[in-house]
């Protein structure tokens, strides 16, 4: 089943507690992304990577990293959390082979607390 | 400064009746519009779709408008039935797969 996988989906911790919240694709898809929900502000991009070893700022990456060292994996790294990253977390990926469909495929969601 | 908007945070419409959640942009350089759908505890799903080259595009119940001199899109389901109740999310492109800009979601309830 082609999917995107999330772990972990719930996650309370600590200012300043690293944590790693992993990203896994099994659809070969070069493009992954991650984005944050939060109320009245929708999904906003945090990091993207258009590939292995390729990665990019989105919208709001104060405060994330990201790696790309294999095709299917994009983990998203929180060095020191603090309380204003408490959010919905979503993982994303897609294809460039198709050069009209743009859809992205979300996991499942992380919903980080940061107390 | 949000590029993608979605003034109406909540929809109730009556079952059976038509939908209609709309969205407008800023940015004229987006050339491809996308609607996701999404039920919670779930991450959202592709709905439909539409290019910057057409003005309309339909799927079954589903139908995306797009206006471009207006800047606006919105989208048509047409009968409503309960399990569309949802949170909906319209998306623009400005010339790459990877990177949407999302509005901020408009939570649709169909009534019995």
């Amino acid at each position: 089943e082609a999917q995107v996988t999330q772990n972990p989906r719930y996650l309370i911790t600590v200012t300043g507690k690293k944590l790693t919240v992993t990203c896994s694709q099994n659809m070969n898809h070069e493009y992954m992304s991650w984005y944050r929900q939060d109320p009245g502000l929708g999904l906003r991009q945090i990091y993207y990577s258009m590939n292995v070893e390729v990665t990019d700022k989105g919208d709001v990456p104060e405060g994330y990293k990201v790696s790309r060292k294999e095709k299917r994996n994009f983990p998203l790294i929180l060095e020191s959390p603090s309380p204003n990253q408490t959010s919905l977390y979503f993982c994303a990926s897609t294809t460039n082979r198709d050069a009209f469909s743009y859809e992205q495929y979300f996991g499942p969601g992380t919903r980080l607390t940061v107390t | 400064d949000q590029q993608v908007k979605q003034n109406s945070p909540s929809l109730s419409v009556q079952e059976g009746r038509i939908s209609i959640l709309n969205c407008d942009y800023t940015n004229s350089m987006f050339d491809y519009f996308l609607w996701y759908k999404k039920y919670p505890a779930e991450g959202p799903t592709f709905l439909i779709s539409i290019s910057s080259i057409k003005d309309k595009n339909e799927d079954g119940r589903f139908t995306v408008f797009l206006n471009k001199s207006a800047k606006h899109l919105s989208l048509h389901i047409v009968p409503s039935q309960p399990g569309d109740s949802a949170v909906y999310f319209c998306a623009a492109s400005a010339g790459g797969a990877q990177k949407l800009v999302f509005g901020q979601g408009t939570r649709l309830t169909i009534n019995p």
